[in-house]
Formats: structure tokens, C-alpha cells, sequence
């Protein structure tokens, strides 16, 4: 099956602690994207990346950082420095020669 | 700035009843409109891409319309499973991939 998956669904993290996002796809997609949903907001873009070993910061990337070793994977880490946390976390990716996004499914991140 | 505004935030339906969506934007160099469909706790689904000014596009009782200040997305005889919210975003020049989102509409179709 192609897609694009996220690991976990649900995420709770303690104050002070840095925590992973996963975001895996198959489509053999260029680029990638990681949005922050907060509820009655658009989404909003954190980071991105064209290439392997590339990436941007988005409009909101402080308290965030990601990595692109390889194609299929984009990691994002939360790290204490990002304030206010709680959100869903939605990750898309596409060709790089065609401008539709698809989105994976979503991790809802919490701090307790 | 580039920025998307989605009008209105809520709209209730009955089954039947069509309605538009509107999606008011303001970017430097339209490469593209999107549309989707979220439903809760699910990542958006992709519907339709707009290009240029008059182009139009349909799926199902969904059709998306584009001016050189607004989308519209029709829903023509709407049934509850059309129920979910609907997210409008504009990418502009640049190639980078870089979408601007509005904030949604949250449509509910009643029987």
C-alpha cells in the first residue's frame, strides 16, 4: 500500500522533555512538510525539505527541528524550547514536479 | 503578506439543501488553489487544484470555481456523509511548495 504514514497517533509529553515525530512515505515523493493544526487556525507550516540532507524553516519553526537523511523520512522533534506544544501535527509530501500536497493521518501531541 | 480568509466558519445543511463555501485569498503569484476535506482526527483530503482565473472543476457534488480574488466550492444536493470540515489553501510563486491556509469551514449535513 503507498501512503504516507506518521507515528504515533498520540503522543503526551512532560514539560522539559524533547519528543520525535515520525513521518514515512512510499510514493517516492521529493518533497516534504510538517503543518501545525491548532483548533479554529489553518494549518500552519514548521518545516520543509525539496531534497535529501536539505530542508527550510516555515513560518513557525522556533522550538522545532527536523532532519532529511533519506527520501522517504522527515522527522520532527519537538524540543522544550517550543512554548505552547499541544497540537495536531500533520505531515504531507509530494513530487517535486507537481503541486498537489497529500497529508498523513496525524499525531496528536499533548503536554501534560 | 499572502493570506487565505474561508467564509463562513460553520454552515449547517439539510440533506438536499445546496450551498457554496467561499475562499477570499491575496497572494503575489497564484501557482495554485487547493481544496480539502478534513474530517476529525484525520489528516486533509485532497479534492481539487484551480489554476487559472474561470477554471473549474467537479467531483461527485463538489464543484470548485476560481476568480483572481476567490474560490468557491459548490455542494450541490449535499448528503450527511458530506459532513467534515473543508479547507481552503493557496501556494504562490516560488516553487517551493509553500501552502497558506484558511482557517476552514465546518459543514454539517442533517438528514
Amino acid at each position: 500500500d503507498g501512503g504516507i504514514t506518521q507515528s504515533p497517533k498520540y503522543l503526551f509529553r512532560k514539560e522539559g522533555q524533547n519528543v520525535t515525530l515520525s513521518c514515512e512515505q512510499n510514493l517516492n515523493h521529493d518533497a516534504m512538510y510538517w503543518y501545525r493544526q491548532d483548533p479554529g487556525q489553518g494549518l500552519r507550516l514548521i518545516y520543509y525539505s525539496q531534497i535529501v540532507n536539505d530542508f527550510q524553516k516555515g513560518d513557525i519553526a522556533e522550538g522545532y527541528s527536523v532532519s532529511r537523511e533519506k527520501k522517504e523520512s522527515f522527522p520532527l522533534t519537538v524540543t522544550s524550547a517550543q512554548k505552547n506544544p499541544t497540537a495536531f501535527y500533520l505531515c504531507a509530501s509530494k513530487m517535486r514536479a507537481t503541486d498537489t500536497q497529500y497529508f498523513g493521518p496525524g499525531t496528536r501531541l499533548t503536554v501534560l | 503578506e499572502d493570506q487565505v480568509t474561508q467564509s463562513p466558519e460553520a454552515l449547517r445543511l439539510q440533506e438536499g439543501e445546496s450551498s457554496s463555501l467561499n475562499c477570499s485569498y491575496t497572494v503575489s503569484g497564484l501557482r495554485g488553489l487547493f481544496w480539502y476535506r478534513q474530517d476529525p482526527g484525520k489528516g486533509p483530503e485532497f479534492l481539487f487544484t484551480l489554476y487559472s482565473a474561470g477554471e473549474e472543476k467537479e467531483k461527485e457534488r463538489l464543484k470548485a470555481t476560481l476568480t483572481k480574488k476567490e474560490s468557491f466550492l459548490h455542494i450541490t444536493a449535499p448528503k450527511p456523509e458530506d459532513s467534515a470540515t473543508y479547507l481552503c489553501a493557496v501556494e504562490g510563486s516560488g516553487n517551493t511548495g509553500k501552502l497558506i491556509f484558511g482557517q476552514g469551514t465546518t459543514l454539517q449535513v442533517k438528514p
